[in-house]
């Protein structure tokens, strides 16, 4: 399975953009771009996902480098509320929704004042 | 409640006790996956089902730990002899099917298991 890096934990002032970077230099040609976020005493929730080209949504935008070997999610104006673990997650198109999510050990965010 | 449910949200057993942990998934999802969290860890893949089929089971990490989902909706994940070393939050995931890799995974919130 391709392996994502990421930093082990970042802060942000609140109300400032967040960059959350991710390395996946083994990715694969069929291998799309998840991200999930876990808050304090709950379950992961899904953020966004992408292949190649950037994207956007209600929570977040993720930035997907030329050649695919790494990617960024960026949180345009962090809250309290987006303090979580973020965990950069690659999944194979082949084996589509039945595949698991491998999680590694994700970036922490921390969010001040 | 249109999410995902799981109980208990906490378990004490004592080393040796059986366990069962049970989960609703979201109504209408035809896929449900077991994840095991470790204190300080990202999930781990447990085991995962479409519909009642236990389609993979190459995470459960002792023959100690069985799963069902004999109807196709609720799923229980049992762990007989429970030593300490089972001591970590039991997540519990659905989906929908369809084979599109876009189908993102709705979680529970979790159960905390603590055997002492």
């Amino acid at each position: 399975d391709a392996k994502t890096t990421q930093p082990n934990s970042m802060e942000s002032n609140e109300e400032e953009p967040v960059h959350l970077p991710c390395n996946h230099s083994t990715i694969s040609g069929t291998d799309y771009i998840h991200w999930y976020r876990q808050l304090p005493s709950q379950g992961p929730e899904y953020v966004i996902h992408g292949l190649t080209s950037n994207v956007n949504n209600r929570m977040a935008s993720l930035a997907i480098a030329e050649d695919r070997k790494s990617s960024t999610l960026i949180l345009h104006r962090a809250t309290l509320r987006d303090a979580a673990v973020y965990y950069c997650i690659l999944r194979d198109l082949i084996t589509g929704t039945a595949s698991k999510l491998t999680f590694g050990t994700g970036t922490r965010l921390q969010v001040t004042l | 409640g249109a999410g995902v449910s799981q109980s208990p949200r906490y378990k004490v057993a004592k080393r040796g006790q059986d366990v069962a942990l049970r989960c609703d998934p979201i109504s209408g999802h035809v896929s449900l996956f077991w994840y095991q969290q470790a204190l300080g860890q990202g999930p781990e893949f447990l085991t995962y089902f479409q519909n009642e089929a236990q389609l993979d089971k190459s995470g459960l990490p002792s023959d100690r730990f069985f799963a069902e989902r004999p109807e196709g909706s609720v799923s229980t994940l049992k762990i007989q002899r429970t030593q300490q070393e089972d001591s970590a939050v039991y997540l519990c995931a659905s989906s929908l099917a369809g084979g599109a890799v876009e189908n993102e995974q709705f979680f529970g919130p979790g159960t905390r298991l603590t055997v002492l």
